[in-house]
């Protein structure tokens, strides 16, 4: 079985400021771990996958996770935000191995950006 | 960019309807799969369809639902009798491979049961 925290259920920011939305996992197997994103009203959008291979990933819009397998995290950051960083951010893990592909997802963080 | 497509956005239905939730999967994705999200918490797996067939479901998954892939096309999700507890928003979503390619969610229906 797998599990996923995301400790922050909200997080107020300044636009500009750096920000960072923590999530830990859970597992008895390798993973893959995922950041999703959700605008108001909208579905999910991938954010950015970590697979394998160096543990720094990066999304087209600045945003940056970093694996450590030490600590079971996948951090999400942004040095920077910007007011349409707005939404709720879900992170979410999958075995990597074996059967099972299911999604688990953490209960999401709120991104408030504000001026 | 390919997407996932569901219809229709928005269902309103009365309890003990039965509902059929419609989505159009990538077309060279092979696994399909339900979410749901209650509104307010996280998104959870119903269940997930493979080579015509489920190869996983949660608990959630009971017998008043079901999936099919009538046609080359269409994934379905269908709630046989809804209860008020089935109010939530429904996202399909494929994948290519077997999780490692990450998963394209479709926008979402909102079942509101009344």
């Amino acid at each position: 079985a797998q599990s996923v925290t995301q400790l922050d259920s909200q997080v107020p920011v300044f636009e500009e400021a750096p920000v960072e939305l923590r999530c830990n996992y859970s597992s008895s197997v390798s993973v893959y771990l995922f950041w999703y994103v959700q605008y108001p009203n909208q579905g999910l959008q991938l954010l950015l996958k970590y697979l394998s291979g160096s543990t720094l990933v990066e999304s087209i819009n600045g945003f940056e996770a970093e694996f450590n397998k030490s600590q079971t995290s996948f951090h999400l950051r942004k040095p920077s935000v910007h007011i349409s960083d707005t939404a709720e951010y879900f992170c979410a893990v999958t075995q990597s191995t074996g059967g099972g592909n299911k999604l688990t997802f953490g209960t999401g963080t709120q991104l408030k950006v504000e001026l | 960019e390919p997407e996932v497509t569901q219809t229709p956005s928005h269902q309103v239905t009365q309890m003990g309807q039965e509902v059929i939730l419609r989505c159009v999967p990538i077309s060279n994705h092979l696994y399909f799969y339900w979410y749901r999200q209650i509104l307010g918490q996280k998104v959870e797996f119903l269940v997930s369809f493979y080579n015509n067939e489920i190869s996983e479901k949660s608990e959630i998954f009971d017998d008043q639902f079901s999936v099919e892939r009538p046609d080359g096309s269409n994934f379905t999700l269908k709630i046989r009798s809804t209860k008020l507890e089935d109010s939530a928003m429904y996202f399909c979503a494929s994948s290519e491979a077997l999780g490692s390619y990450g998963y394209t969610f479709g926008s979402g229906t909102r079942l509101t049961v009344v």
